[in-house]
């Protein structure tokens, strides 16, 4: 079935890990979306990515990375967690930019 | 500073009840709106607006688009129990994709 797929669905992790928030579509998609979902703040756009090979920071970017080594995955690094990093991550991709977005099922994260 | 302000923030209703759910603007070089759904996981597309003044209709739902005003309204008739979930309104700015949400209405219909 075409679509998103994110993994893990759920983690619990230690202040301090690295962790890896997979995000693969297969609807050749070329842009691609990261977001956090907290209460009484909506989704904010932490990076994007409108091609393959290329990324762009967004509102919430720091303490985040991304990359895009081709059309199909684009993967979310915490390179060392914090507490205030808790949140529900959505990932999400479009045709191009500028088109509607679809979003996957969403992993939430809790750093203790 | 690009925002966008939805309201209520919540809201409780009975089935078969007519909501209006809204959502406010102000960003640099608009491009388009879009309303989505958000039930247990991911936020589902519903609209997407460009043009003031036309309407989208998908059967029970509709939207408009003031672009004057800066803002849009989400209609849903007759309301059923599984229209109940958090609507969110998002506009996308200078063509670049990058949406910027709402906070959302959580919607709640009572049987």
């Amino acid at each position: 079935i075409a679509g998103i797929t994110q993994a893990p669905t759920s983690q619990i992790l230690a202040a301090g890990r690295r962790m890896t928030l997979r995000c693969t579509q297969d609807m050749r998609h070329n842009a691609m979306y990261w977001y956090r979902q907290d209460l009484g703040l909506g989704l904010r756009l932490i990076h994007y990515s409108n091609t393959a090979g290329t990324t762009g920071k967004g509102e919430v970017p720091d303490g985040y990375s991304v990359s895009r080594a081709n059309t199909d995955d684009f993967p979310l690094t915490l390179a060392s967690a914090v507490p205030s990093q808790t949140s529900v991550y959505f990932c999400a991709s479009s045709t191009d930019r500028g088109d509607t977005q679809y979003f996957g099922p969403g992993t939430r994260l809790t750093v203790l | 500073e690009d925002k966008v302000v939805q309201s209520p923030l919540s809201l409780v209703v009975h089935e078969g009840d007519t909501v209006t759910l809204n959502c406010s603007y102000e960003v640099t070089n608009f491009r388009s709106l879009l309303w989505y759904k958000q039930e247990k996981k991911a936020p589902t597309f519903l609209f997407m607006l460009t043009s003031s003044g036309i309407e989208k209709k998908s059967g029970r739902l509709s939207s408009i688009l003031d672009k004057k005003e800066l803002f849009s309204i989400l209609n849903i008739t007759a309301t059923q129990t599984g229209d109940s979930a958090i609507y969110l309104c998002a506009v996308d700015h200078s063509n670049t994709g990058k949406l910027i949400f709402g906070q959302g209405t959580t919607l709640q219909v009572k049987p």
